[in-house]
């Protein structure tokens, strides 16, 4: 157990529809990572939250948007969906922000946009 | 061209094989590489970190990185029915400018048959 926690598990929704996907970092960690995960792509970095603040961007669409709150627990929030979006959602934490910092996964969130 | 290229494979070997798992890159800045292990449905589980060249062991497991060839392995000796999984190389950058997001490769889908 990385001690990150995704839910839910998995997701079934229709194209145009929202979901909101919830991680919790580990214990102490500061920094959550979300990340893509599809057949074609592989893994894919999206958004990085640092003690609140957004820290970097990377291959996320406009219809996507995360948040990390108060109590470091992170949101992704995934609109207008499409059926390319099915993939799987991984969160990651570590302590910092800066690369080194070795990020602990969660188990994900199975996406499935029918 | 990706930043980071990995044989998606799959590689298949008898029980007890050496197994040479290989990564290449292009960014001469990355200064981190990891090696993840992800089981069918689950979230990648951190192996091997090593910063900058060299070889580090754990156990069964070496992780090799030769930057001036920028070129990553992972060596499993003695491999078991158990080590049958997805393989995934991951780098990262240096310094406090950064993010710390991890770039992936493709993932080398290993079996191992008893």
């Amino acid at each position: 157990d990385s001690g990150v926690t995704q839910t839910p598990k998995h997701l079934i929704t229709a194209t145009g529809q929202r979901v909101t996907l919830r991680c919790s970092p580990r214990s102490g960690d500061l920094s959550v990572y979300w990340y893509q995960q599809s057949l074609d792509q592989g893994l894919q970095f999206l958004i990085q939250y640092y003690n609140g603040e957004e820290r970097a961007k990377g291959n996320i669409l406009e219809r996507f948007s995360a948040q990390q709150f108060p109590d470091l627990h992170s949101e992704l929030n995934l609109s207008s969906l499409e059926l390319g979006d099915s993939a799987l959602y991984f969160c990651a934490s570590s302590y910092s922000y800066t690369g080194g910092n070795i990020q602990y996964f969660g188990a994900g969130t199975r996406l499935s946009v029918l | 061209q990706k930043e980071v290229e990995q044989d998606p494979g799959p590689l298949s070997v008898p029980e007890g094989a050496i197994v040479s798992l290989n990564c290449t890159y292009s960014n001469s800045a990355f200064q981190y590489f990891m090696w993840y292990r992800q089981y069918s449905r689950k979230g990648p589980e951190l192996l091997m970190y090593t910063y900058s060249s060299g070889n580090k062991e754990d156990g069964r497991f070496t992780a090799q990185v030769d930057k001036s060839s920028k070129y990553i392995s992972l060596f499993i000796r003695d491999s078991q029915p158990s080590d049958s999984a997805t393989y995934l190389c991951a780098m990262s950058v240096m310094g406090s400018s950064n993010t710390g997001k991890l770039i992936f490769g493709q993932g080398t889908t290993l079996q191992v048959k008893p």
